[in-house]
Order: C-alpha cells, then sequence, then structure tokens
C-alpha cells in the first residue's frame, strides 16, 4: 500500500517568516495530494490539494509543489501570521483495490512566534 | 445543513466494554470512513465505505465493525474495548469517484480504562 512520510515532525518560525514542510509518497499510482490543517481541539480541514498533472498550485500565502519524479511534494507558508499555528498533514490519494483511498503523513506542528 | 456529525464528543469505557460511534451525514455523500488519530501517527484509516451496504478494512481494522445500512450513517462498533484503543476517532465523508476532499466530523475522543 502507499506510505506517505512527511518532515518535519515540529517547525518553528518567526512570525513573517516563511515554512516549509516536505513529504514523500512511494506509490506512483497515486495522482492527488491534499494538505489538511487542525487547529488544536478541531477536526482536519482541507486548505490546498494538488493533482498530478499539475506541478504548482497557490492560494494567496500557501502553495504546494510536486515532484512526480521524485515522488515528493511541499507545502510552502509564506509571511506567516499566528494563526497558521496548527497541525498539518500532508496525504496522496489514487485508486487501491477499486476504490478511491487516501493515506496521511504523520503531522507537522507549526509554530508561529510573534 | 449540519455537514458531518459525531456522537458522543467523549467517551470513557472500561476494557472489554462494547461501544457505537455514531457518524452521521446530510451531504448526499457516497464515500464515509473512519480515521483514528494518535500522537505522532497522523491520521489511520480503520474502515471505509463507498456507499450503502458496502464496506471494506482500512490499515488498522482490528477490533472494530462497521455496518452501512443508509447513505447517511456509518457507526463504527467496538466490540471489546482494550487500551490501546484510546484515541481520537474522526469520521470523514467525501463525494464520490471523482473528489478525494474529504470532510471530516469534529470528533469523538475515546479512553479505555
Amino acid at each position: 500500500g502507499e506510505n506517505v512520510e512527511q518532515h518535519p515532525s515540529t517547525l518553528s518560525v518567526q512570525e513573517g517568516d516563511s515554512a516549509v514542510i516536505k513529504c514523500t509518497y512511494s506509490d506512483s499510482a497515486s495522482n492527488y495530494f491534499p494538505w489538511y490543517k487542525q487547529e488544536l481541539g478541531k477536526r482536519p480541514q482541507l486548505i490546498i490539494d494538488i493533482r498530478s498533472n499539475v506541478g504548482e498550485k497557490k492560494d494567496q500565502r500557501i502553495a504546494v509543489t510536486l515532484n512526480k519524479t521524485a515522488k515528493h511534494f511541499s507545502l510552502h507558508i509564506t509571511e506567516t501570521q499566528p494563526e497558521d499555528s496548527a497541525v498539518y498533514f500532508c496525504a496522496a490519494g489514487g485508486i487501491s483495490g477499486g476504490y478511491q483511498k487516501v493515506t496521511f503523513g504523520t503531522g507537522t506542528k507549526l509554530q508561529v512566534i510573534p | 445543513n449540519a455537514g458531518v456529525t459525531q456522537t458522543p464528543k467523549f467517551q470513557v469505557l472500561k476494557t472489554g466494554q462494547s461501544m457505537t460511534l455514531q457518524c452521521a451525514q446530510d451531504m448526499n455523500h457516497e464515500y464515509m470512513s473512519w480515521y483514528r488519530q494518535d500522537p505522532g501517527m497522523g491520521l489511520r484509516l480503520i474502515h471505509y465505505s463507498v456507499g450503502a451496504g458496502i464496506t471494506d478494512q482500512g490499515e488498522v481494522p482490528n477490533g472494530y465493525n462497521v455496518s452501512r445500512s443508509t447513505t447517511e450513517d456509518f457507526p463504527l462498533r467496538l466490540l471489546s474495548a482494550a487500551p490501546s484503543q484510546t484515541s481520537v476517532y474522526f469520521c470523514a465523508t467525501a463525494s464520490g469517484t471523482n473528489s478525494y476532499e474529504q470532510y471530516f466530523g469534529p470528533g469523538t475522543r475515546l479512553t479505555v480504562t
């Protein structure tokens, strides 16, 4: 099955700096790569996603890049703000056994220091 | 429009007890799944369903049962609770074949003593 590795597990940045979280996946058939943000005590929520036919996608201060050859993808947050503090999960999705499945990474706890 | 709801929010069980975690959705999504979240281990898939009457095992199915008799409901049953099942449980839905985006419920925090 799919295996998703995520680094780092914790990340502290000063407010205004950039943050980068990296993930690798193992199944070359995966074709969907979402990122979820989970604030303390809340449910995970989708913040951005990318499909395998696209190399980069941006949404305001958030961007995701995908390198299919190397099987890795990254989340970039620019001009970080205290409200960006949360746990971020990457995931890789694709058809497995005839059904769509999503496998999550282990999460990165981002702390933005004011 | 409530989205995805889960009950209870918190539960404490003794080892060996059984219980059912409830998940309901009003989004008419075909795809429903259960995850458990443990520190440092991300979200791990327990069971999933692609429609009423169809369920399958995920990554960590042992000790759990599911059924899907309606589109709206997807209960998760713990047969004989063990301390290793102490976790936060999330139900999630997705619309169907061409959409992987998952919508999570608020979660159930379960403690087994």
